[in-house]
Protein backbone atom coordinates (compact mmCIF):
# COMPACT_ATOMS: atom_id res chain seq x y z
CA UNK A 1 0.00 0.00 0.00
CA UNK A 2 1.66 2.82 -0.83
CA UNK A 3 0.65 6.47 0.53
CA UNK A 4 1.76 9.97 -0.77
CA UNK A 5 3.15 12.21 0.43
CA UNK A 6 5.10 11.16 3.63
CA UNK A 7 4.74 14.83 5.04
CA UNK A 8 2.57 18.01 4.43
CA UNK A 9 2.55 20.91 6.04
CA UNK A 10 -0.18 23.43 4.61
CA UNK A 11 -2.24 26.34 5.91
CA UNK A 12 -5.88 26.98 6.83
CA UNK A 13 -8.26 26.40 4.05
CA UNK A 14 -6.47 24.87 1.46
CA UNK A 15 -7.60 22.08 -0.31
CA UNK A 16 -5.67 18.70 -0.43
CA UNK A 17 -5.42 15.44 -1.72
CA UNK A 18 -3.20 12.60 0.10
CA UNK A 19 -3.20 9.53 -2.70
CA UNK A 20 -3.08 5.82 -2.04
CA UNK A 21 -2.86 2.84 -4.03
CA UNK A 22 -2.21 -0.65 -3.90
CA UNK A 23 -1.39 -3.42 -6.17
CA UNK A 24 -2.56 -6.45 -4.66
CA UNK A 25 -6.36 -5.92 -6.30
CA UNK A 26 -7.92 -5.87 -2.97
CA UNK A 27 -11.66 -4.91 -2.84
CA UNK A 28 -11.77 -3.27 0.98
CA UNK A 29 -10.08 -0.13 1.63
CA UNK A 30 -9.94 2.46 4.28
CA UNK A 31 -8.28 5.79 5.66
CA UNK A 32 -7.71 6.17 9.12
CA UNK A 33 -6.00 9.39 11.22
CA UNK A 34 -4.11 9.02 14.22
CA UNK A 35 -3.51 11.80 16.66
CA UNK A 36 -0.83 11.69 19.18
CA UNK A 37 -0.98 8.53 21.95
CA UNK A 38 -4.16 7.96 20.75
CA UNK A 39 -5.51 5.10 18.55
CA UNK A 40 -7.02 5.24 14.71
CA UNK A 41 -10.28 6.00 13.55
CA UNK A 42 -11.78 5.69 10.73
CA UNK A 43 -12.78 7.97 8.40
CA UNK A 44 -13.76 6.72 5.32
CA UNK A 45 -14.11 3.15 3.58
CA UNK A 46 -14.57 1.34 0.39
CA UNK A 47 -15.92 -2.30 -0.36
CA UNK A 48 -15.23 -1.56 -3.81
CA UNK A 49 -14.88 0.47 -7.20
CA UNK A 50 -17.60 3.16 -7.31
CA UNK A 51 -18.39 2.45 -3.78
CA UNK A 52 -17.69 4.39 -0.38
CA UNK A 53 -19.45 4.71 3.15
CA UNK A 54 -18.49 6.68 6.41
CA UNK A 55 -16.49 5.67 9.10
CA UNK A 56 -16.26 6.90 12.53
CA UNK A 57 -14.98 10.55 12.06
CA UNK A 58 -15.86 11.58 8.08
CA UNK A 59 -16.50 15.38 8.51
CA UNK A 60 -14.37 17.90 6.69
CA UNK A 61 -13.20 14.54 4.63
CA UNK A 62 -13.91 13.17 1.00
CA UNK A 63 -12.87 10.10 -0.85
CA UNK A 64 -13.67 8.38 -4.39
CA UNK A 65 -13.05 4.70 -5.49
CA UNK A 66 -12.70 5.26 -9.28
CA UNK A 67 -10.86 1.94 -9.71
CA UNK A 68 -9.84 -0.86 -7.16
CA UNK A 69 -6.58 0.43 -6.97
CA UNK A 70 -6.71 3.68 -5.91
CA UNK A 71 -8.69 5.81 -3.06
CA UNK A 72 -7.22 9.38 -2.67
CA UNK A 73 -8.19 11.45 0.66
CA UNK A 74 -9.63 14.80 -0.05
CA UNK A 75 -9.46 17.75 2.53
CA UNK A 76 -11.57 20.49 0.69
CA UNK A 77 -10.91 22.82 3.61
CA UNK A 78 -8.00 21.56 5.55
CA UNK A 79 -8.55 22.92 9.60
CA UNK A 80 -6.07 22.84 12.40
CA UNK A 81 -7.92 20.49 13.85
CA UNK A 82 -7.48 17.74 10.60
CA UNK A 83 -3.87 17.67 11.72
CA UNK A 84 -2.96 14.39 12.01
CA UNK A 85 -0.88 11.14 10.72
CA UNK A 86 -2.96 9.19 8.00
CA UNK A 87 -3.11 5.87 7.22
CA UNK A 88 -4.24 3.91 4.06
CA UNK A 89 -5.61 0.51 4.42
CA UNK A 90 -6.10 -2.66 2.07
CA UNK A 91 -7.55 -6.15 2.49
CA UNK A 92 -8.82 -8.92 0.14
CA UNK A 93 -12.39 -9.97 0.27
CA UNK A 94 -12.37 -13.53 1.36
CA UNK A 95 -14.50 -15.70 -1.21
CA UNK A 96 -15.26 -18.13 1.38
CA UNK A 97 -16.15 -17.68 5.10
CA UNK A 98 -13.42 -19.61 6.16
CA UNK A 99 -11.22 -17.26 4.89
CA UNK A 100 -10.14 -14.26 6.36
CA UNK A 101 -7.49 -11.88 5.32
CA UNK A 102 -5.43 -9.20 7.34
CA UNK A 103 -5.46 -5.68 6.57
CA UNK A 104 -2.51 -4.13 4.70
CA UNK A 105 -1.38 -0.69 5.75
CA UNK A 106 0.43 2.65 4.07
CA UNK A 107 3.68 4.11 5.75
CA UNK A 108 1.66 6.56 6.59
CA UNK A 109 0.97 10.94 5.74
CA UNK A 110 1.87 13.05 8.88
CA UNK A 111 -0.38 16.19 8.02
CA UNK A 112 0.34 19.82 9.38
CA UNK A 113 -2.37 22.33 9.37
CA UNK A 114 -1.47 25.81 10.85
CA UNK B 1 -19.61 -4.09 15.18
CA UNK B 2 -18.05 -5.91 18.40
CA UNK B 3 -16.08 -3.81 20.84
CA UNK B 4 -12.86 -4.62 22.75
CA UNK B 5 -11.23 -3.93 25.69
CA UNK B 6 -7.34 -4.13 26.59
CA UNK B 7 -5.22 -2.82 29.03
CA UNK B 8 -3.39 0.55 28.76
CA UNK B 9 -0.03 -0.93 29.07
CA UNK B 10 1.99 -3.56 29.72
CA UNK B 11 5.71 -3.71 30.83
CA UNK B 12 7.82 -6.51 30.42
CA UNK B 13 11.33 -7.45 30.75
CA UNK B 14 13.81 -8.88 27.41
CA UNK B 15 13.56 -12.22 26.79
CA UNK B 16 10.69 -13.19 29.37
CA UNK B 17 7.40 -13.91 27.71
CA UNK B 18 4.56 -11.65 27.56
CA UNK B 19 0.87 -12.55 27.61
CA UNK B 20 -1.39 -9.42 26.34
CA UNK B 21 -5.11 -9.80 26.89
CA UNK B 22 -8.21 -8.83 24.78
CA UNK B 23 -11.90 -8.90 26.15
CA UNK B 24 -14.38 -9.10 22.62
CA UNK B 25 -17.56 -10.93 24.84
CA UNK B 26 -19.47 -9.13 21.74
CA UNK B 27 -18.16 -10.52 19.11
CA UNK B 28 -19.93 -12.88 16.89
CA UNK B 29 -19.99 -16.38 15.19
CA UNK B 30 -17.57 -15.46 11.29
CA UNK B 31 -15.40 -12.86 13.26
CA UNK B 32 -11.84 -13.65 13.02
CA UNK B 33 -9.85 -12.30 16.41
CA UNK B 34 -6.98 -9.71 14.28
CA UNK B 35 -3.99 -8.56 15.92
CA UNK B 36 -1.57 -6.00 14.94
CA UNK B 37 1.17 -3.69 16.36
CA UNK B 38 2.50 -0.29 15.88
CA UNK B 39 6.10 0.82 16.02
CA UNK B 40 7.40 4.14 17.11
CA UNK B 41 6.29 6.15 13.97
CA UNK B 42 5.26 3.07 11.61
CA UNK B 43 1.96 2.10 10.16
CA UNK B 44 0.35 -0.85 12.13
CA UNK B 45 1.80 -4.28 10.98
CA UNK B 46 0.14 -7.78 11.11
CA UNK B 47 0.65 -10.05 13.61
CA UNK B 48 -1.45 -13.11 14.14
CA UNK B 49 -5.70 -13.81 13.18
CA UNK B 50 -7.66 -16.54 14.19
CA UNK B 51 -11.01 -17.84 14.90
CA UNK B 52 -11.41 -20.62 17.28
CA UNK B 53 -8.08 -22.89 17.39
CA UNK B 54 -5.08 -21.24 18.88
CA UNK B 55 -2.75 -20.23 16.48
CA UNK B 56 1.34 -19.68 15.49
CA UNK B 57 3.57 -18.01 13.66
CA UNK B 58 6.95 -16.83 13.56
CA UNK B 59 6.13 -13.17 15.40
CA UNK B 60 3.71 -15.04 18.42
CA UNK B 61 0.70 -17.03 19.50
CA UNK B 62 -2.64 -16.43 19.83
CA UNK B 63 -4.47 -18.17 22.37
CA UNK B 64 -8.32 -17.89 21.90
CA UNK B 65 -10.90 -18.60 25.23
CA UNK B 66 -13.48 -21.17 24.49
CA UNK B 67 -16.39 -19.28 24.32
CA UNK B 68 -14.18 -16.58 22.33
CA UNK B 69 -15.31 -13.76 24.43
CA UNK B 70 -11.39 -13.20 24.77
CA UNK B 71 -7.78 -14.08 23.63
CA UNK B 72 -4.27 -13.52 24.54
CA UNK B 73 -1.49 -12.98 21.88
CA UNK B 74 1.48 -14.56 23.53
CA UNK B 75 5.54 -13.39 22.54
CA UNK B 76 7.21 -15.91 23.48
CA UNK B 77 10.73 -14.05 24.14
CA UNK B 78 10.38 -10.25 24.22
CA UNK B 79 12.74 -8.15 23.01
CA UNK B 80 13.27 -4.30 22.76
CA UNK B 81 12.06 -4.60 18.99
CA UNK B 82 9.05 -5.76 20.38
CA UNK B 83 8.26 -2.60 22.20
CA UNK B 84 4.86 -1.55 20.30
CA UNK B 85 1.12 -0.43 21.00
CA UNK B 86 -1.10 -3.95 20.12
CA UNK B 87 -4.36 -3.51 18.87
CA UNK B 88 -6.83 -6.39 18.76
CA UNK B 89 -9.65 -6.21 16.47
CA UNK B 90 -12.11 -8.46 15.20
CA UNK B 91 -12.76 -8.94 11.12
CA UNK B 92 -15.04 -10.70 9.21
CA UNK B 93 -15.96 -11.06 5.44
CA UNK B 94 -18.53 -8.69 5.70
CA UNK B 95 -17.32 -5.67 7.76
CA UNK B 96 -13.87 -6.24 6.23
CA UNK B 97 -13.78 -2.55 5.13
CA UNK B 98 -15.15 -1.11 8.47
CA UNK B 99 -13.11 -2.06 10.53
CA UNK B 100 -12.46 0.24 14.46
CA UNK B 101 -9.71 -0.17 16.30
CA UNK B 102 -9.59 0.36 20.08
CA UNK B 103 -6.52 2.34 21.63
CA UNK B 104 -4.50 -0.51 21.86
CA UNK B 105 -2.27 -1.71 24.85
CA UNK B 106 1.30 -0.14 25.01
CA UNK B 107 4.03 -2.60 25.47
CA UNK B 108 7.35 -1.64 27.26
CA UNK B 109 10.45 -4.07 27.27
CA UNK B 110 13.22 -2.96 29.82
CA UNK B 111 16.47 -4.14 29.23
Amino acid sequence: VTQNPRYLITVTGKKLTVTCSQNMNHEYMSWYRQDPGMGLKLIYYSVGAGITDKGEVPNGYNVSRSTTEDFPLRLELAAPSQTSVYFCASRMRGQRSSYNSPLHFGNGTRLTVT
Amino acid sequence: DAKTTQPNSMESNEEEPVHLPCNHSTISGTDYIHWYRQLPSQGPEYVIHGLTSNVNNRMASLAIAEDRKSSTLILHRATLRDAAVYYCIPLNNTNAGKSTFGDGTTLTVKP
